[in-house]
């Protein structure tokens, strides 16, 4: 068992509107990584955060932004939706910088109509 | 830039045969090199990493993969395929640490043929 958790299960949005996606790290786990999942698609980074800070960006707009909390709960913020948003969308966590394994959680589905 | 490509979208066994999903990487650093599993409605399960220690790892639920760098791969087998290995399977690279940026491959669906 990972420990980690992600909250809502599932979202329906409309274009334009902005979602918050919530996502609890393992206790200890300083660093979560988000990931975008499209339907029949490997998952594709998102961004990282390490100590409350951004620490690396895949090649997502700034409408996507995320917030890292000290108690290791984190959010992913999305602005302006688009239809193509529509995915699932994982976080993942680890030990602090210098491990090698990323536990992901079960994910967010998002439907945006 | 890192990039993994599996090869076979989908494939499909008999239960009790050998099962092999084929991944080839691009690198240009030494890799770090995973296996995950995802089933149905769930989130990625880790089933094996390379991270240049042993060219052969073993992993969970009797996988094991080889890092072959002659052929930059880093093919999953498991000898005798199980009603539960049903799922999708993806081969990711990291080049670094593993807790860097995780680059996936599209994904190998794998059915199980009772």
């Amino acid at each position: 068992e990972t420990g980690v958790t992600q909250s809502p299960t599932h979202l329906i949005k409309t274009r334009g509107q902005q979602v918050t996606l919530r996502c609890s790290s393992q206790s200890g786990h300083n660093t979560v990584s988000w990931y975008q999942q499209a339907l029949g698609q490997g998952p594709q980074f998102i961004f990282q955060y390490y100590r409350e800070e951004e620490n690396g960006r895949g090649n997502f707009p700034p409408r996507f932004s995320g917030l890292q909390f000290p108690n290791y709960s984190s959010e992913l913020n999305v602005n302006a939706l688009e239809l193509d948003d529509s995915a699932l969308y994982l976080c993942a966590s680890s030990l602090p910088s210098g491990s090698e394994t990323q536990y992901f959680g079960p994910g967010t589905r998002l439907l945006v109509l | 830039a890192q990039s993994v490509t599996q090869l076979g979208s989908h494939v499909s066994v008999s239960e009790g045969a050998l099962v092999l999903l084929r991944c080839n990487y691009s690198s240009s650093v030494p890799p770090y090199l995973f296996w995950y599993v995802q089933y149905p409605n769930q989130g990625l399960q880790l089933l094996l990493k390379y991270t240049s220690a042993a060219t052969l790892v073993k992993g969970i639920n009797g996988f094991e993969a080889e890092f072959k760098k002659s052929e930059t791969s880093f093919h999953l087998t498991k000898p005798s395929a199980h009603m539960s290995d049903a799922a999708e399977y993806f081969c990711a690279v990291s080049d670094r640490k593993g807790n860097e940026k995780l680059t996936f491959g599209t994904g190998t669906r794998l059915t199980i043929i009772p």
